[in-house]
């Protein structure tokens, strides 16, 4: 079956401690995303990667890191720079038609918390 | 700069009554435009979305969107509104960022539906 998986489901961090949440795809997108969701605030944009080995700064990125050295992985480090670290993470991928990137393909997401 | 607006964070109807639900995008071109659901403690599904051609599209569970340029808006309707429609709305834009195309959301609305 095609899709994203994120690992874990759960995730709890202490704080001062970095943490790295994992993010595959195997729908050939080129495309990759993260965000952050937190109640009443929708999804934010933290980095966003249109090919591999290139990644761009969302509207959230302090913080945080990516790396994108496979098409298929695009992994996020949660820094213990994060002052409020503690928030559901999403990952998605899409495909590029014309000029824009279609529909973002979403994982279940991960729940991080910091202890 | 490109944003997302839903008006309403919280719309309550009673069941079998329409359901609208509003998005308004700020961008110089324009987008690509979605609509997801999302359930609690889960990842989004896309409802519908728009791209170029015909402005009313139909989507899954009965909900159609029209892209109407001149408002810039993109506002979600169903006629009948059912109990399973309970859940989490979110208006979503693709653009073009600083060197890549990137999907920003809105804020979401929480739909409610009375018996």
């Amino acid at each position: 079956d095609g899709g994203i998986t994120q690992s874990p489901k759960y995730l709890f961090r202490k704080e001062g401690q970095n943490v790295t949440l994992s993010c595959e795809q195997n729908l050939n997108h080129d495309a990759m995303y993260w965000y952050r969701q937190d109640p009443g605030q929708g999804l934010r944009l933290i980095y966003y990667s249109q090919i591999v080995n290139d990644f761009q700064k969302g509207d959230i990125a302090e913080g945080y890191s990516v790396s994108r050295e496979k098409k298929e992985s695009f992994p996020l480090t949660v820094t213990s720079a994060q002052k409020n670290p503690t928030a559901f993470y999403l990952c998605a991928s899409s495909i590029t038609r014309g000029p824009l990137n279609t529909e973002a393909f979403f994982g279940q997401g991960t729940r991080l918390t910091v202890v | 700069a490109q944003s997302v607006t839903q008006l309403g964070s919280h719309v309550s109807v009673s069941e079998g009554a329409l359901v609208l639900l509003r998005c308004n995008y700020s961008s110089s071109v324009p987008p690509y435009l979605f609509w997801y659901v999302q359930y609690p403690n889960q990842g989004l599904q896309l409802l519908l979305k728009y791209t170029t051609g015909a402005t009313l599209v139909k989507g899954i569970n009965g909900f159609e969107a029209e892209f109407k340029k001149s408002e810039t808006s993109f506002h979600l309707t169903k006629p009948s509104a059912h109990m399973s429609d309970a859940a989490e709305y979110f208006c979503a834009v693709s653009v073009r960022g600083s060197s890549a195309s990137k999907i920003i959301f809105g804020s979401g609305t929480r739909l409610s539906i009375r018996p």
